[in-house]
């Protein structure tokens, strides 16, 4: 079994609409949780950042961590045709600069206009 | 804002041939990586170091050799490429836990 484990998609939705991605995880001690969006032929870019179970929400993102499903979400609201890229979430277990970021294999979404 | 550059964005090497790839940061971060990416396989980490001179093997060093001879750049060495090295490489830097990464070098080994 995978440690972190995404659905690769590719997911297809309409402009407008509220997308959900999503990563499971198998390991417990996971504490911090990332997402970065990755748009084609570019390097992966740190989108949303949270620590433990709850809620974060940065404009029309809202990152969601349930640790005792060991399951995240990223929710994106009125999705536009720019936010058409690969989402990864990313994960470690304490922050500190000797830890490893373990990072899904990727979600591609395409927000058509 | 964090700048992560990488030496070039597209590669075409022949099979044999000694391969750098150069990354660079402007952030004094201490931490600095290389990854490639491969369509189903996702990222895996090949090197990585947390201060210069010193570098750790990741998941697939193998082929693979790193350079940390300053804080800000970080090389990744192929000795003698092969067309299974045919991938997109990603450094990234780091101070804690949050990477930055550079746009990508995308290498073809023929």
């Amino acid at each position: 079994q995978k440690e972190v484990e995404q659905d690769p998609g590719p997911l297809s939705v309409p402009e407008g609409a509220i997308v959900s991605l999503n990563c499971t995880y198998s390991n417990s001690a996971f504490q911090y949780f990332m997402w970065y969006r990755q748009y084609s032929r570019k390097g992966p870019e740190l989108l949303m950042y949270t620590y433990s179970s709850g809620n974060k929400e940065d404009g029309r993102f809202t990152a969601q961590v349930d640790k005792s499903s060991k399951y995240i979400s990223l929710f994106i609201r009125d999705s536009q045709p720019s936010d058409s890229a690969t989402y990864l979430c990313a994960m470690i277990r304490s922050r500190t600069s000797y830890d490893k970021v373990i990072f899904g294999p990727g979600t591609s979404l395409s927000v058509i206009p | 804002d964090v700048k992560v550059t990488q030496s070039s964005r597209y590669l075409v090497k022949r099979t044999g041939e000694k391969v750098f790839l150069e990354c660079v940061q402007d952030m004094d971060h201490e931490n600095m990586f290389w990854y490639r990416q491969d369509p189903g396989l996702g990222l895996r980490l090949i090197y990585f170091s947390y201060d210069v001179k010193m570098k750790e093997k990741g998941d697939i060093p193998e082929g693979y050799s790193v350079s940390r001879e300053k804080k800000e750049r970080f090389s990744l060495i192929l000795e003698s490429a092969s067309t299974n090295q045919t991938s997109m490489y990603l450094c990234a830097s780091s101070f804690v836990s949050e990477q930055f990464f550079g746009p990508g070098t995308r290498l073809t080994v023929l």
